[in-house]
Formats: C-alpha cells, structure tokens, sequence
C-alpha cells in the first residue's frame, strides 16, 4: 500500500523554466515531508523539507507548497538548470512512527535540457 | 568524515547464495536503516534500527535479516537470494531526534 502518491514520474523542462512535483498523502498523523534529490550512481539527499504548520517553505530556487486539507504537498523549482537534472523523492513521517521511518514516493526524474 | 559508507559496491549472486552488505557511520547517529530501491516504486524500507543491539522490521523485510551490534555498523543479509532482490540497496542514518537521513552510495545487487 503506497501511502504517499507522486507525480509526474518524469519531467521535462527548458532552462529557466519551471518544474513542479506534487505529492499527495494519505495518513493524516504524516507530520514530516520532505523532498529528496539523487543524481545518477549517488544515493539520495536532502533537499528541502516542511511541517504542516506551515503553507509554504522556499529555499533559494527550490519551494515547497503544502496543503493540509487536501493532504498534498509539491516543490517547485524556479529558474531550472540543466543541473538540477536528478530524481527527486517526496516523503513523509510522522513522529509517532517509532524510528523517524519515511514513507517514500515512487520518483520522479527530472530532465533540464540546456 | 566519510559519512556514511557501503560495501561492497556491486555484487552478482546466483539464485541461493548469500551475502552480507556493510553499511559504516562515522557521524554517531542512533538510527541507520536500510532501503531497497526499484525502478517506479520509490525507496522502499527492509528494516531499521533505533540503537545498538536493536532492529526492526520495515515495509519490506522478507528475506532479509540484519544485525546491530556496534552503533556504527549495520549489517543487510540474504540467506538465500532470489531474483527478485535484484535491487540497489541503500543505508541511512539520523540522529535519534532528527527527521533528516543520510544515505551512502548504495550498493547494486543482481541475483541470477
């Protein structure tokens, strides 16, 4: 049972332009969501993340957008390089979850072309 | 520090074998986990561990066992591989109060 739903699962955008991947949840006790980047042969790594008492987190390009009530989160990338060209996960936790365990997305693979 | 680290790299096994993956933390964390990942299904959790001397079950954990017994090692074994744990493999680990993990490189199995 996938508990957290990610789309697309391949993205492809023109520099400068804008990416979007949304995620969306089902476990209301999610309290912890992340996104996650990983370039080809390396493993995953943090990239941006947010709690629910917020709407909206940004961190230079990068932006996430939560919405509670419909249980769904995206990241935004603005500006998108040909750098930025990886695969990026969302996840969510919840801190009843013994261990911090994250409940990941399938993947969405980005490709910036130059 | 290195991080974290994953051995070996790459490995083919044929169908009954076993293996033992190493996964090392040099950063004192409590938890390390261990994730497979498969093409469109996300990273999916095998089994995790919150301290030395302790594991516990994932999403995914049959055929699978591991073990704790130093805090900054934690140990993936296949008794007895089947194909379809053809997969890269990854380790992770927090501190015991943090939401953020930090993966290795993974590791790459092919069982035939």
């Amino acid at each position: 049972q996938q508990q957290v739903k990610q789309s697309p699962q391949s993205l492809i955008v023109q520099k400068g332009g804008i990416s979007i991947i949304n995620c969306a949840y089902e476990n209301t006790a999610f309290d912890y969501f992340p996104w996650y980047q990983q370039f080809p042969g390396k493993g995953p790594a943090l990239l941006i993340a947010i709690r629910p008492d917020v709407s909206e987190k940004k961190e230079g390009r990068f932006t996430i957008s939560f919405n509670k009530s419909a249980k769904q989160f995206s990241l935004h990338i603005m500006d998108s390089q040909p750098g930025d060209s990886a695969t990026y996960f969302c996840a969510a936790s919840s801190v009843e979850t013994s261990g911090s365990r994250l409940t990941f997305g399938e993947g969405t693979q980005l490709t910036v072309n130059p | 520090n290195a991080g974290v680290t994953q051995t070996p790299k790459f490995r083919v096994l044929k169908t009954g074998q076993s293996m033992t993956l190493l996964c090392a933390q040099d950063m004192n964390h409590e938890y390390m986990y261990w994730y497979r990942q498969d093409p469109g299904m996300g990273l999916r959790l095998i089994h995790y561990s919150v301290g030395e001397g302790t594991t516990a079950k994932g999403e995914v954990p049959d055929g699978y066992n591991v073990s704790r017994l130093k805090k900054q090692n934690f140990l993936l074994g296949l008794e007895s591989a089947a194909p379809s744990q053809t997969s890269v493999y990854f380790c992770a680990s927090s501190y015991g109060d943090s939401n953020e993990q930090f993966f290795g490189p993974g590791t790459r199995l092919t069982v035939l």
